[in-house]
């Protein structure tokens, strides 16, 4: 089993569409969880953190629920330009950096 | 946030050529840098952490005497490709991290490198 697993997808929705991406992990140890944006043949960028109450940055909410070893990651007003891969991304510390194989999102006019 | 570069961007070599990737931290001290690998459609996966001044520490299945890894200064570490092979092809991308509580990695632009 992988320790990240995402839905590769692809999600295929209209500009203006809600979508919600979901994240599972194995590891109980991890301590810090990220979604991470990487275009095509580019080297991922960070979005956004993730914190156990749950946040918040314009359109993009993300939440992590440690009981469940659940992360999601919600897009609002979908974008032409958010069209990309969304890598779920976990650290148990110590820089063990674990990368989901991403989630692909095409958003179209 | 911070910036680091990566060079080639691109490179293509003959099977059995040796390939030096050069990732430096342009504006801060990178005590630890990593390397990652990407196949297509697939994830990053770590191939190796570097620290400044020591070997370098190699994650389970990673060949370190393929993978050549030196960090010989705060601002640069290189990754060498001995003996290139065509399943070597792959999307390489170093990182930098430390810098921010959350454990924030900062990416270079990656090197795509095709073994003919």
């Amino acid at each position: 089993r992988k320790e990240v697993e995402q839905d590769p997808g692809p999600f295929n929705v209209p500009e203006g569409a809600t979508v919600a991406f979901n994240c599972t992990y194995s590891n109980s140890a991890s301590q810090s969880f990220f979604w991470y944006r990487q275009d095509c043949r580019k080297e991922p960028k960070l979005l956004m953190s993730v914190y156990s109450s749950g946040n918040e940055d314009g359109r993009f909410t993300a939440q992590l629920n440690r009981a469940s070893q659940y992360i999601s990651l919600l897009i609002r007003d979908s974008k032409l330009s958010d069209s990309a891969t969304y890598l779920c991304v976990t650290d148990t510390g110590g820089f063990k950096t674990i990368f989901g194989a991403g989630t692909r999102l095409f958003v179209k006019a | 946030g911070a910036v680091v570069s990566q060079h080639p961007s691109w490179v293509i070599c003959k099977s059995g050529t040796s390939v030096k990737i050069e990732c430096r931290s342009l504006d801060f001290q990178a005590t630890t840098m990593f390397w990652y690998r990407q196949f297509p459609k697939q994830s990053l996966m770590l191939m190796a952490t570097s620290n400044e001044g020591s070997k370098a520490t190699y994650e389970q299945g990673v060949e370190k005497d393929k993978f050549l890894i030196n960090h010989a200064s705060l601002t640069l570490s290189t990754l060498t490709v001995t003996s290139a092979h065509p399943e070597d092809s792959s999307f390489y991308i170093c990182s930098a991290g430390g810098l921010a509580d959350y454990n924030e990695q900062f990416f270079g632009p990656g090197t795509r490198l095709t073994v003919l």
